[in-house]
Order: C-alpha cells, then sequence, then structure tokens
C-alpha cells in the first residue's frame, strides 16, 4: 500500500470547515483514499472513502486530485466533537473482500477550538 | 450501522494472569476480523488478521503463542494474551468486516484498556 503523509497536527474555529489534506504521491491506479478518525479512547471510525471522484457523505467530503497523489477530507461545519485523530489510508482492493489489512500513520490531532 | 462491541472495556490484571478479550459483531456477519494494540500517543498497530474457522495470521512480531485468537463464529473472536506482564499493558481494539460488502470498511469496537499490574 503507498504511503501517505499528513500534518501532524491542526486546529479549527468551532463552525468553520476543518480541511485535512493527505498526501499519497506513490498510489497507484487501483489504490482507494480511506478516512478513518479516532477520538480520544474509542476504536477508528470509518469516514468516507474514493478512488478517484469527489465524494461526499453525511459526514464529509473527500476532494481527490486529478493526478491523485494526494487528497483533503472536508468537514463543513466543525463542531467539538470533530475533535480527534484522523487517519488517511491508502489501499488497494481485490476481489478477497475482507483480507484487506489497514496500516495507520500517525494522522493528524484535529482540535476544534471553540 | 454495523456495531462492533468488545468485552471487557476495562481490565486490571496482575502479572503472570491469562486475559480474554471478546470481539463480537452485534448485527452482521463478519468474514474477518482484525486485531489491533495502541500504545499512548502511538496509532494503531495490526497485530493479527482472524477469519471464522480457520487460524489467525499474525503481524511480524507478534507472538501468536503469547496472544491466542479464536475466531470460532462469524460474529465472535476472542483475542486471549497469555501469561500478560506490565509490558503488555495497552488499548486493544477489535474491527470486523462485514459478509457481503463489496469493499473494504471495516467496523471496529470500543477497545479493551488492559492494565497489568
Amino acid at each position: 500500500d503507498a504511503k501517505t503523509t499528513q500534518p501532524t497536527s491542526m486546529d479549527c474555529a468551532e463552525g468553520r470547515a476543518a480541511n485535512l489534506p493527505c498526501n499519497h504521491s506513490t498510489i497507484s491506479g487501483n489504490e482507494y483514499v480511506y478516512w478513518y478518525r479516532q477520538i480520544h479512547s474509542q476504536g477508528p471510525q470509518y469516514i468516507i472513502h474514493g478512488l478517484k471522484n469527489n465524494e461526499t457523505n453525511e459526514m464529509a467530503s473527500l476532494i481527490i486530485t486529478e493526478d491523485r497523489k494526494s487528497s483533503t477530507l472536508i468537514l463543513p461545519h466543525a463542531t467539538l466533537r470533530d475533535t480527534a485523530v484522523y487517519y488517511c489510508i491508502v489501499r488497494g482492493e481485490t476481489s478477497n473482500f475482507g483480507n484487506e489489512k489497514l496500516t495507520f500513520g500517525t494522522g493528524t490531532r484535529l482540535t476544534i477550538i471553540p | 450501522g454495523a456495531v462492533v462491541s468488545q468485552h471487557p472495556s476495562r481490565v486490571i490484571c496482575k502479572s503472570g494472569t491469562s486475559v480474554k478479550i471478546e470481539c463480537r459483531s452485534l448485527d452482521f456477519q463478519a468474514t474477518t476480523m482484525f486485531w489491533y494494540r495502541q500504545f499512548p500517543k502511538q496509532s494503531l498497530m495490526l497485530m493479527a488478521t482472524s477469519n471464522e474457522g480457520s487460524k489467525a495470521t499474525y503481524e511480524q512480531g507478534v507472538e501468536k503463542d503469547k496472544f491466542l485468537i479464536n475466531h470460532a463464529s462469524l460474529t465472535l473472536s476472542t483475542l486471549t494474551v497469555t501469561s500478560a506482564h506490565p509490558e503488555d499493558s495497552s488499548f486493544y481494539i477489535c474491527s470486523a468486516h462485514r459478509l457481503g460488502d463489496s469493499y473494504n470498511e471495516q467496523f471496529f469496537g470500543p477497545g479493551t484498556r488492559l492494565t497489568v499490574l
């Protein structure tokens, strides 16, 4: 799986959009970008994933650059509950769904400021 | 949504004893379950991958005789830390892949905090 690079930490004001960048310059054609987050002392929570098109769900939007070498997770209206460590993970998809392990990097510690 | 539970949520034990941690998928069947360990201020490290009815696959450096994994059904996997020592104190987290999902999302449990005295 391709390596990802994320800033160590970020702050965002409550109510503003939080934009979390991720670099994955060695991503290959069949690799997806996944985002998870982990609130303190809890298990990680899936947020969103995408291949090359931008994706949006009830939690966030994922913007992937045309060359797919970087992406941005957007939390449109950050709340205090969004304070967490956000992990960007790149991994391939095969027909053997379910056996693909996730490799967590150090992630970005996002702090929402009241 | 898919819910994964872990029991116990917190356990304190004496050095040398064994501790069993359960991971259950409550509202779905899981083809594969994963066990992670997380030390303070560090990221999650995968320990092993388990499939129902077969032996677990351990990551390099993880002792299979110390961390026993049993995946007896499509909804239950257990991790037993045998002869626990203080250095085994950590946050243990399981995750599960839902049978039939066409992508590789994993659903995580809330974690079990183990403290070995």
